[in-house]
């Protein structure tokens, strides 16, 4: 079983929709909860994390985390064009200094 | 800023052979990581170090070895190159070991063994 499960997509939507990308984890020692964004050819670049459950807003994105169900999830409001990218999941055990990824999902936002 | 640099962007190698993949970073930090992303697979990590003279294995640390003489570079070395290592290679680097939360990644070596 992956450590980190999330739905490869790929997803499109048209500008202005709200987008909802989502992942799974299996492990219940998992603190950290990260999403990248990984523009094409390009290095991944942390958009927002949270630390155990709860929710956590940063301008048009809103990072969800329920432990209960081990379930992250990343919101995106009023989608532009160039939020165009793949989108990784990422979880950290505290104190240790691996990350464990999803496969990301690729979203095109469409004009 | 440069933040943090890798070199070279791309490469081609043949089975058997050998290169070092560079990766230096200017932002002072202690912790340096190499992941290597694989298509349908997500990142996975192959070494770390913690400081200058101190570096340990990742999950996938097998046909790989790193050094790690200065704080700001952090070099990967393939020693006998195998098809299995076609990847694209991200060196990350982060002041603390929360590196979730604080790293900051390279634009990535593109890696082809033929």
């Amino acid at each position: 079983q992956k450590e980190v499960e999330q739905d490869p997509g790929p997803l499109s939507v048209p500008e202005g929709a709200i987008v909802s990308l989502n992942c799974t984890y299996s492990n219940s020692a998992f603190q950290y909860f990260m999403w990248y964004r990984q523009y094409s050819r390009k290095g991944p670049e942390l958009l927002m994390y949270t630390y155990s459950s709860g929710n956590k807003e940063d301008g048009r994105f809103t990072a969800q985390v329920d432990k209960s169900s081990k379930y992250i999830s990343l919101f995106i409001r009023d989608s532009q064009p160039s939020d165009s990218a793949t989108y990784l999941c990422a979880t950290q055990k505290s104190g240790a200094n691996n990350l464990f990824f999803g496969t990301g999902t690729r979203l095109t936002v469409i004009p | 800023n440069a933040g943090v640099t890798q070199t070279p962007k791309f490469r081609i190698l043949k089975i058997g052979q050998s290169m070092t993949l560079q990766c230096a970073q200017d932002m002072n930090h202690n912790y340096m990581y190499w992941y290597r992303q694989d298509p349908g697979m997500g990142l996975k990590l192959i070494y770390y170090s913690v400081g200058a003279g101190i570096t340990d294995k990742g999950e996938v640390p097998n046909g790989y070895n790193v050094s790690r003489s200065t704080t700001e570079d952090f070099p990967l070395r393939l020693e006998l190159a195998a098809p299995s290592q076609t990847s694209v290679y991200f060196c990350a680097s982060s002041f603390t070991g929360e590196v979730g939360t604080e790293a900051f990644f390279g634009q990535g070596t593109r890696l082809t063994v033929v």
